[in-house]
């Protein structure tokens, strides 16, 4: 069965660069989640879509913002990086009233 | 208080051990909950998802839910050691609150051979 599809696997960016990750839902799923997960910690919910329309929003940083495009992919742009920003980020995608399948993750290490 | 409580473990079993993961919640409007299995710098694995109170069995996994008590378990049978990975808990309220899953912090599971 297709599977969340993030891209790329591992990130490597410097302080006050900027970062782009990307998210392919499983089809037919009308909900996209991003999540962050930093060592030893839950995942930390940052914002979904739903049907492509930006719905709910959590510890998401201003410097931090993400869009659902009309393939249903979807985007989490990252700017002014810090180092507090190294974490592992998810992307998970459902339909609405189900348990969303995480993807396998973009590992985030800013230096 | 966090809304969901998960005892991080580690918990460390022989192998062929009845596992018994457990968390509580204090948002009495959730009604939708989820056990996932993660293996280190992987994505977390959804393993089961009910809806209200109850039981609900698949192989060796049976997840209970007693929303009286805010309490869910999750029960692994005839454990493995390729088990052993951080289990957690989520759970939302859907229509009646928010659809997003709060997570607990994930209970460490060893099945040791």
């Amino acid at each position: 069965a297709a599977g969340v599809i993030q891209s790329p696997r591992h990130l490597i960016k410097e302080k006050r660069e900027t970062a782009t990750l990307k998210c392919y839902p499983i089809p037919r799923h009308d909900t996209v989640y991003w999540y962050q997960q930093g060592p030893g910690q839950d995942p930390q919910f940052l914002i979904s879509f739903y049907e492509k329309m930006q719905s709910d929003k959590g510890s998401i940083p201003d410097r931090f913002s993400a869009q659902q495009f009309s393939d249903y992919h979807s985007e989490l742009n990252m700017s002014s990086l810090e180092l507090g920003d190294s974490a592992l980020y998810f992307c998970a995608s459902s339909l609405r009233t189900a348990g969303p399948s995480f993807g396998p993750g973009t590992r985030l290490t800013v230096t | 208080q966090k809304e969901v409580e998960q005892d991080p473990g580690p918990l460390s079993v022989p192998e062929g051990a009845i596992v018994s993961l457990n968390c509580t919640y204090s948002n009495s409007a959730f009604q939708y909950f989820m056990w996932y299995r993660q293996y280190s710098r992987k994505g977390p694995e959804l393993l089961m998802y009910t809806y209200s109170s109850g039981n609900k069995e698949d192989g060796r996994f049976t997840a209970q839910v007693d929303k009286s008590s805010k309490y869910i378990s999750l029960f692994i049978r005839d454990s493995q050691p390729s088990d052993s990975a951080t289990y957690l808990c989520a759970m939302s309220a859907g229509s009646g609150g928010s659809y997003i899953p709060t997570f607990g912090r994930g209970t460490s599971l060893i099945v040791h051979p």
